[in-house]
């Protein structure tokens, strides 16, 4: 089983739309979760961070579940430049270690 | 901003070769990481450093080493380049600890024939 695990999608999607993912992780030590976004041939750039009590940044919304240990993205009203992959990140306490999905590949049209 | 700068866009190698893989980063950052990207198996760390000279071992260290004689300058090495690591190969670098952001550079797209 993959330390973190993600829909690859591709999600296709009309603009306006909302479109939700999910992210599982496997170490119950997990202790800081984000979500980064990876345009086609560019680096991966931080979306999000995701807190206990989730949080929202505009059209985005982060939800974490410690219990079910799985982090959820939410974006709502889709826009045509929110097509990318997004990956889920969760690092461990106690060290470097970071685990990256493999990506969630989103395509919005118009 | 900050800014992460690797030393090629694209490079094509033979099996066997020497190759180095330079990572530059402008914002005094203590840690950098190189990882690899594969499709479908997303971002593996290679190696990491938390500080000058001090490097750690990541998931697939496997045939790669890394330098770092300065803070700004984050070195990965194959010593003999093989098929099987033709990939993407991302730098990266952040501040402090673990919950810190990890800055991107541009990637490097490796062909080793």
């Amino acid at each position: 089983r993959k330390e973190v695990e993600q829909d690859p999608g591709p999600f296709n999607v009309p603009e306006g739309a909302t479109v939700a993912f999910n992210c599982t992780y496997s170490n119950s030590a997990s202790q800081s979760f984000f979500w980064y976004r990876q345009d086609c041939r560019k680096e991966p750039k931080l979306l999000m961070s995701v807190y206990s009590s989730g949080n929202e940044d505009g059209r985005f919304t982060a939800q974490l579940n410690r219990a079910s240990q799985y982090i959820s993205l939410l974006i709502r009203d889709s826009k045509l430049s929110d097509s990318a992959t997004y990956l889920c990140v969760v690092k461990w306490s106690g060290g470097f270690k970071t685990i990256f999905g493999a990506g969630t590949r989103l395509f919005v049209k118009a | 901003d900050v800014k992460v700068t690797q030393s090629s866009r694209y490079l094509v190698k033979r099996t066997g070769e020497k190759v180095f893989l330079e990572c530059v980063q402008d914002m005094d950052h203590e840690n950098m990481f190189w990882y690899r990207q594969d499709p479908g198996l997303g971002l593996r760390l290679i190696y990491f450093s938390y500080d000058v000279k001090m490097k750690e071992k990541g998931d697939i260290p496997e045939g790669y080493s890394v330098s770092r004689e300065k803070k700004e300058r984050f070195s990965l090495i194959l010593e003999s380049a093989s098929t099987n690591q033709t990939s993407m190969y991302l730098c990266a670098s952040s501040w402090g600890q673990i919950q810190e952001t990890q800055y991107f550079g541009p990637g490097t797209r490796l062909l080793v024939l």
